[in-house]
């Protein structure tokens, strides 16, 4: 198996602009999660799906933010309109179970809005 | 690469030496905990796991001990290698809740020869 596959790895883009960053999970994985990482913060939890189906969208930081999973092989984490302390690198993880030992991570995009 | 330049707690070891990294947990209600290692451009990573019903859990070259009294996890990594460098991050979670895996600041640990 591939493992979860981020793209793009790289992403700079204008601040107004909008960035769509894409995760292909592990395929049978029927949990998947988006995490942002930054200096100041860490590791947050954005949202995270069950079956293709949001679950829990509470530390999407605002509206700017959206998440969709047409299907158990796709989603996609998209910013319109970016800011520039949007920059950061944003994780997806997909697990079989729920539970922390069956996180699979990506390696991630490193986001820099300017 | 993907890391984010953290200003984290750095631990710095000579190879061959014992690690023992800390974390501080804040839901009394947690009830799972997991060690991840993070490494440069890359996402974390799975290390070892243990469950509220346990005090100490081994494996290879690790072991995690669980305090629920003073909420406070470590994370012990025998005979110390320059591939252990890396950033560490202790993760909680309520099985109750909504399987949220919500993780610590993180420890940089520097293995030096």
């Amino acid at each position: 198996d591939a493992g979860v596959i981020q793209s793009p790895r790289h992403e700079v883009t204008e601040m107004g602009q909008e960035v769509t960053l894409r995760c292909k999970p592990i395929s049978g994985h029927d949990y998947l999660f988006w995490y942002r990482q930054t200096m100041m913060r860490g590791l947050e939890l954005l949202i995270y799906f069950n079956n293709n189906v949001p679950i829990d969208d509470s530390g999407m930081p605002e509206d700017r933010f959206s998440a969709k999973m047409p299907n158990a092989s796709f989603s996609t984490l998209k910013i319109q309109p970016s800011e520039p302390r949007d920059s950061a690198v944003y994780f997806c993880a997909s697990s079989l179970t729920g539970r922390g030992y069956g996180y699979t991570f990506g390696s991630g995009t490193r986001l820099t809005v300017v | 690469g993907e890391s984010v330049g953290l200003h984290l707690p750095t631990l710095s070891v000579q190879e061959g030496d014992n690690s023992i990294i800390n974390c501080a947990y804040s839901n009394s209600a947690s009830d799972y905990f997991i060690w991840y290692k993070q490494e440069s451009g890359k996402g974390p990573q799975f290390i070892i796991d243990i469950r509220s019903n346990m005090d100490k859990r081994q494996g290879q070259r690790v072991t995690v001990l669980l305090n629920k009294t003073v909420k406070h996890l470590s994370l012990q990594i025998a005979a110390t290698q320059p591939g252990d460098s890396a950033v560490y991050f202790c993760a909680e979670m309520f099985s109750g809740g909504y399987n949220k895996l919500i993780f610590g600041a993180g420890t940089r640990l520097a293995v030096h020869p």
